[in-house]
Order: C-alpha cells, then sequence, then structure tokens
C-alpha cells in the first residue's frame, strides 16, 4: 500500500517550547492530510484537515493558533505544537489517502515534562 | 450521540476460535467502512474496507455491512495470538478521506 511517513516518532520537550511534527507521502501527491490526536486507552479524534496552498481547517475545540499546521507541497504536511504543555502529550498521527483508502503514518509520542 | 460505536471488550477469546466484532454508525449517508488494527504504541493498519451491504471475505477476516440497519461488522476466523490487538471500525465523514472512529475493541486471543 501507499506509504506515509512521520517524523520523529518520538519526542519529549519541556513545557513552554513548541515542537514540529513533519508527514509525508512517499510516493503519491497528497492534497490533504489529516491530523488525529490519541490520548492512552482512547481512539484517534480527528484534530484538523491540512490543505496543500491554503489554510487548515480545524475540529470543534481544537485550537488553531496553539496546533500549527502548514501544507506546503503536496507531499508534506507539519503540525507545530506551540508553547506546548503536560495536557499536550499524546500521540499524533497523520494519514494521507489513495485511491478509496486511508493511509497513516507511524505516529509521534509527544511528552511534554 | 457518537457517530461511531463499538462493543466495548475487552473480548477474549481462545486460539482457534472466531472473534466477533460490532460497529454502528450514525450518519446514513456514509460510504466508506473501513476496519483497523492497532497494536500497543503503533499506528492503526488497515485490514479491511467494504462498501456494498454484505460479505467480503479476505483469508481469515470476514467484513459484513448493513446500510438499513447501519451496521458494520468484523469476523476473525482460527484466531491467533497475533491477532491480539485493539480493533478499531472507521467510517467516512464526508467525500474525503476523512475519518470517524469508534472506541476499539481490545482483542486478547489466548494460547
Amino acid at each position: 500500500g501507499a506509504v506515509v511517513s512521520q517524523h520523529p516518532s518520538r519526542v519529549i520537550c519541556k513545557s513552554g517550547t513548541s515542537v514540529k511534527i513533519e508527514c509525508r507521502s512517499l510516493d503519491f501527491q497528497a492534497t490533504t492530510m489529516f491530523w488525529y490526536r490519541q490520548f492512552p486507552k482512547q481512539s484517534l479524534m480527528l484534530m484538523a484537515t491540512s490543505n496543500e496552498g491554503s489554510k487548515a481547517t480545524y475540529e470543534q475545540g481544537v485550537e488553531k493558533d496553539k496546533f500549527l499546521i502548514n501544507h506546503a507541497s503536496l507531499t508534506l504536511s507539519t503540525l507545530t505544537v506551540t508553547s506546548a504543555h503536560p495536557e499536550d502529550s499524546s500521540f499524533y498521527i497523520c494519514s494521507a489517502g489513495l485511491g478509496r483508502h486511508a493511509f497513516f503514518g507511524q505516529g509521534t509520542r509527544l511528552t511534554v515534562v | 450521540q457518537k457517530e461511531v460505536e463499538q462493543n466495548s471488550g475487552p473480548l477474549s477469546v481462545p486460539e482457534g476460535a472466531i472473534a466477533s466484532l460490532n460497529c454502528t454508525y450514525s450518519d446514513r449517508g456514509s460510504q466508506s467502512f473501513f476496519w483497523y488494527r492497532q497494536y500497543s504504541g503503533k499506528s492503526p493498519e488497515l485490514i479491511m474496507f467494504i462498501y456494498s451491504n454484505g460479505d467480503k471475505e479476505d483469508g481469515r477476516f470476514t467484513a459484513q455491512l448493513n446500510k438499513a440497519s447501519q451496521y458494520v461488522s468484523l469476523l476473525i476466523r482460527d484466531s491467533q495470538p497475533s491477532d491480539s490487538a485493539t480493533y478499531l471500525c472507521a467510517v467516512n465523514i464526508g467525500r474525503d478521506y476523512k475519518l470517524s472512529f469508534g472506541a476499539g475493541t481490545t482483542v486478547t486471543v489466548r494460547a
């Protein structure tokens, strides 16, 4: 299947700092990518839709100024968690679609200390 | 009302048995239905998809869809210890690849 690569797979940062997560579609172009968040023992919750060349669309309750999304090319979307706090610690997963299926990146485990 | 609901589990089955997972969804306009397997600490992996009413079989997995009842299920036959994971039911939202996930059902296959 299609490959979506996410980097880094794991990051620990200090409270108040910012962290950038990259999501790349390796063998196909994606005009839209999606960012999900998963807290322990919970399901994936959609955070936002990343649109190539335009502003991201955020789900209700997700702070757009805290979770900055940039989709500058057809193969790369980035999620920046600004001024991270311990409650932002979570598993962040991106996805991109090809055909009728969505393919997921490996996920990024963010721990804010 | 949650968009996608799954039987919460956990579900424990002996090796070789059938594991049955159920999922209901609220949006009658949904067209695509997926089952993902997620191992602890890993990203979801697509194992089955179904678009039309009826059954779809792929190896030991069978997905069943009933749009009138807004119900989709997954059967795992001849369950193996390696099938132990959380299974997520997902339904497309709208016309793109945006998905709504159920809470997941954790399956444990006892050797």
